[in-house]
């Protein structure tokens, strides 16, 4: 297990909803990335945050929103829920930080949020 | 556009022989290149990684390789076990945010 946590572990919407997930991320770890995968295929990027700020952000609408809080878990806001938005939810976590240099830090993944929309 | 193929959907191989995974990725110039392991319902759980100045890359059975040239990169599994059964994803690092960008996934059944 990797320690980092995610809730709820399954969801069910409608159209038009909004919905938040929460992810813990592991103890020492200051940045979450989230990603959307959809069924057969591989994640994708939504956006990530380092130290409660938005540090990058994928191909996603603003109806995608996120927000870190000061003991690094976060959340991820999806307002006018469409069809197409029904996916696994993946945060993950790491130690690393901001801009460019040689170090990179692994990504730990939760186990997800399946969210359904009807 | 940017693009990351891995070589099948799925692959089936024999226990104890090795499996080798392919990805190639098109218009991306990656600093890193990372393998992921997924079980269905589960998230991904890192494996290997590999910087672009580096060729090959070892762990336990596991082995990864690197060709910045080709764009390519291949995964080895040896003396497969029915327990490294899963979905394998490759996924490039780039940006700031070091945001990884996945493939769709190879899905390996190794079979007794």
């Amino acid at each position: 297990e990797t320690g980092v946590t995610q809730s709820p572990t399954h969801l069910i919407k409608t159209r038009g909803q909004q919905v938040t997930l929460r992810c813990s991320s592991q103890s020492g770890h200051n940045t979450v990335s989230w990603y959307q995968q959809a069924l057969g295929q591989g994640p994708q990027f939504i956006f990530q945050y380092y130290r409660e700020e938005e540090n990058g952000r994928g191909n996603f609408p603003p109806r995608f929103s996120g927000l870190q809080f000061p003991n690094y878990s976060s959340e991820l806001n999806v307002n006018a829920l469409e069809l197409d938005d029904s996916a696994l939810y993946l945060c993950a976590s790491s130690g690393g930080g901001r801009g460019g240099g040689t170090v990179i830090s692994t990504q730990y993944f939760g186990p997800g949020t399946r969210l359904t929309v009807l | 556009s940017q693009k990351i193929e891995q070589n099948s959907e799925a692959l089936n191989i024999q226990e104890g022989k090795t499996a080798t995974l392919t990805c190639n990725y098109t218009n991306y110039s990656p600093a890193y290149l990372q393998w992921y392991r997924q079980d269905p319902g589960r998230g991904p759980v890192f494996l290997l990684l590999i910087r672009e100045n580096e060729k090959e890359k070892r762990k336990e059975r596991l082995k990864v390789t690197f060709d910045t040239t080709l764009k390519q990169s291949l995964f080895h599994i040896t003396a497969s076990q029915p327990a490294d059964s899963a979905t394998y994803l490759c996924a490039l690092t780039r940006g700031s945010a070091r945001q990884l960008t996945f493939g769709s996934g190879t899905q390996l059944t190794v079979l007794p």
